[in-house]
């Protein structure tokens, strides 16, 4: 079973632009949640979803959005990119909300310039 | 109330040794506490996790020691090798929530 995809890997952009970030779950996988994680303030949650639907929001600006598909495909999106943007965001799936069980993806990679 | 602190921030322990990492939490709403693996530009692992009603639980080398009293929880990782130095992170989600509250990471290094 292929894990959690997150695409792209590897993204450059600078101050001002915006940015979507893409991320599928494992199959059959169901909620989704997105993490940002620098040296400095380490993992910090910043949405979860669960039939498209937003759970939970952590504690990040209104530039940071996300949304979840039917097909449980997530995506997340920041404009109005700052420096302190720049980050590994994470993506991690579990089977259904509640299910603590959680995986993550790779990382995509953004500096922000 | 919502914070995990983790220690220490790194460690070196030769190879064959035990490697102990901790971690503390406050509110006791928290019911499952996982510990994640990750290896410089992965995305973390989850290695293993427990439950407050049961004060250990093993898998191969790595043990979760639970004291519910004390609101503290650590990693045990027996016979250390090479292969296990990376940055290893504790959690604690909510009942009911999904959300993974984080440590701050310890750099575990194992000296061959």
């Amino acid at each position: 079973k292929a894990g959690v995809t997150q695409t792209p890997r590897y993204l450059i952009k600078t101050r001002g632009q915006q940015v979507t970030l893409s991320c599928s779950p494992i199959s059959g996988h169901r909620s989704v949640s997105w993490y940002q994680q620098t040296p400095g303030q380490g993992l910090q949650f910043l949405f979860e979803y669960f039939s498209e639907t937003q759970r939970n929001k952590g504690n990040f600006p209104g530039r940071f959005s996300g949304r979840q598909f039917s097909n449980s495909r997530s995506e997340m999106n920041v404009s109005t990119l700052e420096l302190g943007d720049s980050a590994l965001y994470l993506c991690a799936s579990s089977l259904v909300f509640g299910n603590n069980e959680q995986f993550f993806g790779p990382g995509t990679r953004l500096t922000v310039l | 109330q919502q914070q995990v602190k983790q220690s220490p921030q790194s460690l070196i322990v030769q190879k064959g040794g035990i490697s102990i990492i901790n971690c503390a939490y406050e509110n006791t709403a928290f019911d499952y506490f996982p510990w994640y693996q990750q290896f410089p530009g992965k995305g973390p692992a989850l290695l293993i996790a427990i439950r407050p009603d049961v004060s250990e639980k093993k898998e191969g080398r790595f043990t979760i020691s639970f004291n519910k009293s004390a609101k503290q929880f650590s990693l045990h990782i027996m016979d250390s090798q090479p292969g296990d130095s990376a940055t290893y992170f504790c959690a604690a989600v909510l009942q009911g929530a999904q959300k993974l509250v984080f440590g701050q990471g310890t750099r575990l290094t194992i000296n061959p």
